[in-house]
C-alpha cells in the first residue's frame, strides 16, 4: 500500500457545486495532515491543515479526518473557476521527519 | 511571511556536469527537503534535513547528494547529471513541531 493515495483525476465539477477530494493514508502513527493547493507552473501552497477527528471549516473549505479509517477529504463548497487546481494531499510520518505527499488530484470547475 | 528561496528558476546543464541548487529559507525553520516532481509521479523526496550537517535520504536518494553547513541553506548537488533528472525541483522547508511546509518556487531543470 503507497503511503499516502489520491484519485489522479481529473476530477470535474460545475461551477458552484461542491467539490469532493479523498485521500487515504497508510501510517496510523501520523498526527497531523495538510492539504495543499498547486497551480499550473507554480509551487504548492497550504490551504487547509487537521490535527484531529472530525471537521475542520475554513471559508469555502473544509478538511474531514477519519483516523480509525485512515482517511482525509477536503470540500470546497461553491467551487469556482479559480479552484481549479492539482490539490495534494500531505501526511508527515509518525516515526520521523519525513513529510509525504499524495499525486494529488487535478480539479477542473467547469464555468 | 515564511519565504524559502531557490537560487534559480530555469537551469539547463550538459549530461555529465556537477549541478548545484541551492535553498534558502527565511524563519529559522529547523528542517528542510528537497523532492522532484514529474508528471504522473507526484512530489518525490530525495532526501531531507533536520538540523545543521544532518541528512535523511528520501525515497529517491541515488545520484544526489546534500550539504546543510548551516541552518539557513540546504543544497542539492547532482554529481553527474543525466537526462533521467530533467524535473522540476522543490525545495521546503518546516517547523519541527507544526510540520507544515513552505515551499521554494521551484527549478526547472534540464539535462541535455
Amino acid at each position: 500500500q503507497k503511503e499516502v493515495e489520491q484519485n489522479s483525476g481529473p476530477l470535474s465539477v460545475p461551477e458552484g457545486a461542491i467539490a469532493s477530494l479523498n485521500c487515504t493514508y497508510s501510517d496510523r502513527g501520523s498526527q497531523s495532515f495538510f492539504w495543499y493547493r498547486q497551480y499550473s507552473g507554480k509551487s504548492p501552497e497550504l490551504i487547509m491543515s487537521i490535527y484531529s477527528n472530525g471537521d475542520k471549516e475554513d471559508g469555502r473549505f473544509t478538511a474531514q479526518l477519519n483516523k480509525a479509517s485512515q482517511y482525509v477529504s477536503l470540500l470546497i463548497r461553491d467551487s469556482q473557476p479559480s479552484d481549479s487546481a492539482t490539490y495534494l494531499c500531505a501526511v508527515p510520518r509518525g516515526r520521523d521527519d519525513k513529510i509525504i505527499f499524495g499525486k494529488g488530484t487535478r480539479l477542473h470547475i467547469l464555468p | 511571511d515564511v519565504k524559502v528561496t531557490q537560487s534559480s528558476r530555469y537551469l539547463v546543464k550538459r549530461t555529465g556536469e556537477k549541478v548545484f541548487l541551492e535553498c534558502v529559507q527565511d524563519m529559522d525553520h529547523e528542517n528542510m527537503f528537497w523532492y522532484r516532481q514529474d508528471p504522473g509521479l507526484g512530489l518525490r523526496l530525495i532526501y531531507f534535513s533536520y538540523d545543521v550537517k544532518m541528512k535523511e535520504k528520501g525515497d529517491i536518494p541515488e545520484g544526489y547528494s546534500v550539504s546543510r553547513e548551516k541552518k539557513e541553506r540546504f543544497s542539492l548537488i547532482l554529481e553527474s547529471a543525466s537526462t533521467n533528472q530533467t524535473s522540476m525541483y522543490l525545495c521546503a522547508s518546516s517547523l519541527e513541531d507544526t510540520r507544515i511546509a513552505f515551499f521554494g518556487q521551484g527549478t526547472r531543470l534540464t539535462v541535455v
